[in-house]
């Protein structure tokens, strides 16, 4: 079964910075791709990037291009999210979410979210 | 860069159907059949309910189905159950620059 198991709740402030994990089982992580999706407290749903890690391929948005870094580590099977320098507008649940095979958009599978909030 | 439009709200009665549209431009939905459809009941985690235009994932009911003319997808949900009020949400891919879009969402209310 495949599943994705994201990191928990992060209380953080403005300037921080923070880097936010989802572990993959169930499947062979590399071989898939994997991205990450924002969403804002009563808000739609946003496409932030993807990256393909078995040669670290990494899309993204460009609303988020340079504003955060995806990464993965293959050895543990876990993709990352980072920000540098974190703003209040960044409080938001961010869900990482793998394609379906031979997919080229869908995500057919998600991790259970991590909010992360961030004080000014 | 602009989300794909979607009506804010739709509504039906149980047994009822309903149809959300997606309008994007020549740029995302009338240049690719990659568009997916997701349900996201209050709380819960976003399902992929339609892929490529018209494919359901398998355990996806076929009351779901979708469509694609232009610019503009659509998802229809035929027979509408009470546990199908969720929040609706149509992507589609723009190119390897911009990967995928979403739009804005539309919330289904079933009366």
């Amino acid at each position: 079964e495949v599943q994705l198991a994201q990191s928990g709740a992060e209380v953080k402030k403005a300037g921080e910075s923070l880097k936010i994990s989802c572990k993959g089982s169930g499947y062979n992580f590399t071989n898939y791709w994997l991205g990450w999706v924002r969403q804002k407290p009563g808000k739609g749903l946003e496409w932030m990037g993807i990256m393909y890690p078995a040669d670290s391929d990494a899309r993204y948005s460009p609303s988020f291009q340079g504003q955060v870094t995806i990464s993965t580590d293959n050895s543990i099977s876990t993709a990352y999210l980072q920000w540098n320098s974190l703003q209040a507008s960044d409080t938001a649940t961010y869900y990482c979410a793998r394609l379906r095979e031979m997919a080229t958009i869908g995500f057919g599978y998600w991790g259970q979210g991590t909010l992360v909030t961030v004080s000014s | 860069q602009s989300a794909l439009t979607q009506p804010p709200s739709a509504s039906g009665s149980p047994g009822q159907s309903v149809t959300i549209s997606c309008t994007g431009t020549s740029s995302d939905i009338g240049s690719y059949n990659y568009v997916s459809w997701y349900q996201q009941r209050p709380g819960k985690v976003p399902n992929l309910l339609i892929y490529d235009v018209i494919k359901r994932p398998s355990g996806v009911p076929d009351r779901f189905s979708g469509s694609k003319s232009g610019n503009t997808a659509s998802l229809t949900v035929a027979g509408l159950h009470l546990e199908d009020e969720a929040d609706y949400y149509c992507s589609s891919y723009a190119g390897s620059d911009k990967g995928e879009i979403f739009g804005g969402g539309t919330k289904l209310t079933v009366l």
